[in-house]
């Protein structure tokens, strides 16, 4: 029973297309995230929702939009998908906000061609 | 804002060799302190983690970090690393509140047999 569930684990798409990546927990915790990893296997936030709210937002283009439509789902959704957005893209969920330990999800590795 | 230091970015040791991975963060209030590890091509996962009391934490696989307040550190040991120990070594450190978890810039660690 994987507790942190992503899809698709592979994309590989063109410049300009639009793809989302998808996100369950079934841990019951009321904090999801978005972290990207990229080449050089740095990690950083993206994205966190706490019970279906918006609550971390960092410096990420437009492009990217989250959508919570309840608790144990997070999903992302990229448009107009550029070289640069190549890179792992892990969901992570978290009991609350203050604790800070997450648990991951394998990863969604997107490729952009 | 909290920021995390990993000081070495690739180690190599030989099998049964003692390990001990850097880690310095900066935040002005009380943290809660974390390493995971990812092994290749998988997801990251726990290794341990402190919250308060003793300074001195135990994790998984034989490994364990001591806080020392004063240093502002979280160094992760262990005392006779495995091939299978081989993967990217995360610290991270999270302040309450919707900061989040901001993870260093990950220590390759190669194991050779």
């Amino acid at each position: 029973d994987t507790a942190v569930s992503q899809t698709p684990k592979y994309l590989v798409t063109q410049m300009g297309n639009d793809k989302s990546i998808k996100c369950e927990q079934n841990l019951g915790h009321d904090t999801m995230y978005w972290y990207k990893q990229d080449s050089k296997k740095f990690l950083k936030i993206m994205f966190s929702y706490n019970n279906k709210e918006l609550i971390i937002n960092e410096t990420v283009p437009n492009r990217f939009s989250p959508k919570s439509p309840d608790k144990a789902h997070l999903n992302l959704h990229i448009n107009s998908l550029e070289l640069g957005d190549s890179a792992v893209y892990f969901c992570a969920s978290s009991q609350d906000t203050n604790t800070g330990e997450l648990f991951f999800g394998e990863g969604s590795r997107l490729t952009v061609l | 804002a909290q920021s995390v230091s990993q000081h070495n970015h690739h180690v190599i040791l030989s099998e049964a060799a003692s390990l001990e991975l850097g880690c310095n963060y900066s935040y002005g209030g009380t943290v809660n302190l974390f390493w995971y590890v990812q092994y290749p091509g998988q997801h990251l996962q726990l290794l341990l983690k402190y919250f308060s009391g003793d300074p001195l934490v135990k994790g998984i696989k034989g490994f364990e970090a001591e806080f020392i307040k004063s240093k502002f550190s979280f160094n992760l040991r262990k005392p006779s690393v495995q091939w299978s120990d081989t993967a990217e070594y995360f610290c991270a450190v999270a302040g309450g509140g919707a900061d989040g978890l901001t993870f260093g810039k990950g220590t390759h660690l190669i194991i050779q047999p």
